[in-house]
């Protein structure tokens, strides 16, 4: 079965460095998404994306975060200067048809900022 | 201010025990996802319901849109469905998300 792919598993990164996440999403899907879980808490909307375009975004995605997809295949979250606040388990998914149609997680990338 | 809330927070029972999960939200919705997130924190998507009833193998899920609430039921539980069972709600076009339940299922 096709899945939502995401690397690095772990990423360790000083503080004020910028990260890049990447997701590769299921090849016929449209819609992609991230996610964000800080430890202990809960799982937290961050942004959607569809047609090369931001659809919607959360107050957690302010100008520190960026997303792109630079190519047919990955789907990529930036962080441009990060905090150590910016420390938790980032979730990419994917779905067909929007936001009515199941989402298809990856396995999360773990974000440690030092 | 939580748009969706899960009980109980932390579950156990014993194999073979029949479990109901809890999910009441705040906002108007289209739909609503249960997740599971096994203990290496990886997603999976379980049920997407916006009325009624869905079945799929020992997992139920429901939904009252009157009243809110969803609930999420599994039959002759089993220790891999030890896990933690997210229910989220679709308003608009943004996920909110309930604090999980944590259940463990003792052999």
């Amino acid at each position: 079965e096709p899945e939502v792919t995401q690397t690095p598993s772990h990423q360790v990164t000083q503080m004020g460095q910028e990260v890049i996440l990447r997701c590769v999403p299921i090849s016929n899907h449209l819609y992609f998404y991230w996610y964000r879980q800080i430890l202990g808490q809960k799982v937290e909307f961050l942004v959607s994306f569809y047609n090369n375009e931001i659809s919607e975004k959360s107050e957690i995605f302010d100008d520190q975060f960026s997303v792109e997809r630079p190519d047919g295949s990955n789907f990529t979250l930036k962080i441009r200067s990060t905090k150590l606040e910016d420390s938790a388990m980032y979730f990419c998914a994917s779905s067909w048809q929007g936001w009515n149609q199941p989402q298809h997680f990856g396995d999360g990338t773990r974000l440690s900022i030092l | 201010k939580n748009e969706v809330e899960q009980s109980p927070q932390n579950l156990t029972a014993q194999e073979g025990e029949f479990i109901t999960i809890n999910c009441s939200y705040s906002v108007g919705i289209s739909a609503l996802h249960w997740l599971q997130q096994h203990p290496g924190g990886g997603i999976v998507s379980l049920f997407m319901l916006s009325s009624g009833k869905k079945k799929h193998g020992r997992l139920i899920a429901t939904i009252n849109i009157q009243e809110k609430h969803s609930s999420l039921h599994i039959t002759a539980s089993h220790p891999r469905d030890s896990a933690v069972y997210i229910c989220a709600a679709l308003t608009g076009n943004q996920f909110y998300f309930g604090t999980g339940t944590s259940l463990t299922v003792i052999p």
